[in-house]
């Protein structure tokens, strides 16, 4: 089946740093890639969604200056968390879409952010 | 209301037993249903789509009840293996293609 992958798988910073965290489509073109964060022992939540070579759609509480999102290519979308804080630990996972259907939506291994 | 809700649990069965989970969605206008299976610190997986008429794969039967708006997943001879997340996904037609996930349903089997 196609293939998404993100890095880093884990990462650790200061507070007050910034981390890129980045998602990519390995044999398929991605025309939507979703963003989502989860908590511990919480729900899967969306936090943008985003279509090749325009700007991210972000969900209602999240702030798009402190969680920048790129997605350049077809294969490849970038999360940003600026100036991160201890609140921002959490699970980073994206996703990505070849088509509408969610039968062709398939998740990254996800991303778990500490901050310190 | 949350637009899709389910039970948290945790569910902890025996190994060998019948388990079944329901999933509640407020939108009527839903067309698309699935469940996905998450493992502990893992990224979700499509378990199964849910079709109006029902569906079994294996051990797994996925049912849709629209006039009552819930799916539910109903798992025979639960295996240790199973033990893990269950997300229920519902999805609108037409213009919104976003998925909405449910806070899912921990399932732990033991011996």
């Amino acid at each position: 089946g196609a293939v998404v992958s993100q890095h880093p798988s884990r990462v650790i910073c200061k507070s007050g740093t910034s981390v890129k965290i980045e998602c990519r489509s390995l044999d398929f073109q991605a025309t939507t890639m979703f963003w989502y964060r989860q908590f511990p022992k919480k729900s899967l939540m969306l936090m943008a969604t985003s279509n090749e070579g325009s700007k991210a759609t972000y969900e209602q509480g999240v702030e798009k200056d402190k969680f920048l999102i790129n997605h350049a290519s077809l294969t490849l979308s970038t999360l940003t968390v600026t100036s991160a804080h201890p609140e921002d630990s959490s699970f980073y996972i994206c996703s990505a879409r070849e088509g509408t259907s969610v039968l062709e939506q398939y998740f990254g291994p996800g991303t778990r952010l500490t901050v310190t | 209301r949350k637009e899709v809700e389910q039970d948290p649990g945790p569910f902890n069965v025996p190994e060998g037993a019948t388990v079944a989970f329901n999933c509640t969605y407020s939108n009527s206008a839903s067309q698309s249903f699935f469940w996905y299976r998450q493992d502990c610190r893992k990224e979700p997986k499509l378990l199964m789509s849910v079709y109006s008429s029902g569906n079994e794969d294996g051990r797994f039967t996925a049912q849709l009840n629209r006039a009552s708006q819930y799916i539910s997943l109903l798992i025979r001879d639960s295996k240790l293996s199973d033990s893990a997340t269950y997300l229920c996904v519902v999805k609108l037609s037409g213009g919104s293609y976003i998925p909405t996930f449910g806070r899912g349903t921990s399932l732990i089997v033991h011996p």
